[in-house]
């Protein structure tokens, strides 16, 4: 069974851009969860999509959302992108909602460099 | 809110036995995981506990005291793939957050 798959793995893009990260997860998953990991602030949870519908939703600004489509597949977008956005992207799919599922599968992440 | 600690750094040998410790606070508790995470590589899951006790799973075993909020994750005969950062993860019971400590980098000397 493949795992979850995550594109681009490298962006670099400037102050003021947007950006779309795409999420695939593990077939017959419907949770997606994704968090940003930074040297300075470690792994933080951003939001979690199960059956097309957000479920959770960390404390981010609004700047950061995400979607989910009917086949699970999960996007994020960042608008008007802050140096501070530099980081690894990781998404997270699991069989069910939390508080239901209690492992969760990481992709390989999505580095996002903002210049 | 939550506040996650655990150790920055800890250095173990090969063969040895270590326990990485994670305290928490948190206006609602709904479970506590670790992850094993290699540098430059995404995190894995190693274990997830919500009733107080040690669960067990080969090598690694985590523990878990809900009135002390404190966990641990003990890691038997060392092995050198098993340098590493380890997190510690609650989910709060309130909105299913997943919050995660900084994490704890294990060296495994030979």
């Amino acid at each position: 069974k493949a795992g979850v798959t995550q594109t681009p793995r490298y962006l670099i893009k400037t102050r003021g851009q947007q950006v779309t990260l795409s999420c695939s997860p593990i077939s017959g998953h419907r949770s997606v969860s994704w968090y940003q990991q930074t040297p300075g602030q470690g792994l933080q949870f951003l939001f979690e999509y199960f059956s097309e519908t957000q479920r959770n939703k960390g404390n981010f600004p609004g700047r950061f959302s995400g979607r989910q489509f009917s086949n699970s597949r999960s996007e994020m977008n960042v608008s008007t992108l802050e140096l501070g956005d530099s980081a690894l992207y990781l998404c997270a799919s699991s069989l069910l909602a939390s508080p239901n599922s209690n492992e969760q599968f990481f992709g390989p992440g999505t580095r996002l460099t903002v210049l | 809110g939550q506040n996650i600690d655990q150790p920055t750094e800890m250095t173990a040998t090969e063969g040895a036995i270590v326990q990485i410790n994670c305290t928490y606070q948190t206006s609602g508790f709904n479970g506590l995981f670790w992850y094993q995470q290699h540098a430059g590589e995404a995190p894995t899951f190693l274990s997830y506990n919500v009733l107080d006790g040690l669960e067990e799973k080969g090598r690694f075993s985590s523990f878990l005291s809900r009135s002390k909020g404190y966990s641990y994750l003990l890691l038997k005969e060392l092995q050198m793939k098993d340098s590493a950062s380890y997190l510690c993860a609650v989910r709060d019971a309130n909105n299913n957050d997943m919050r995660f400590g900084a994490g704890t980098r294990l060296t495994v000397k030979p």
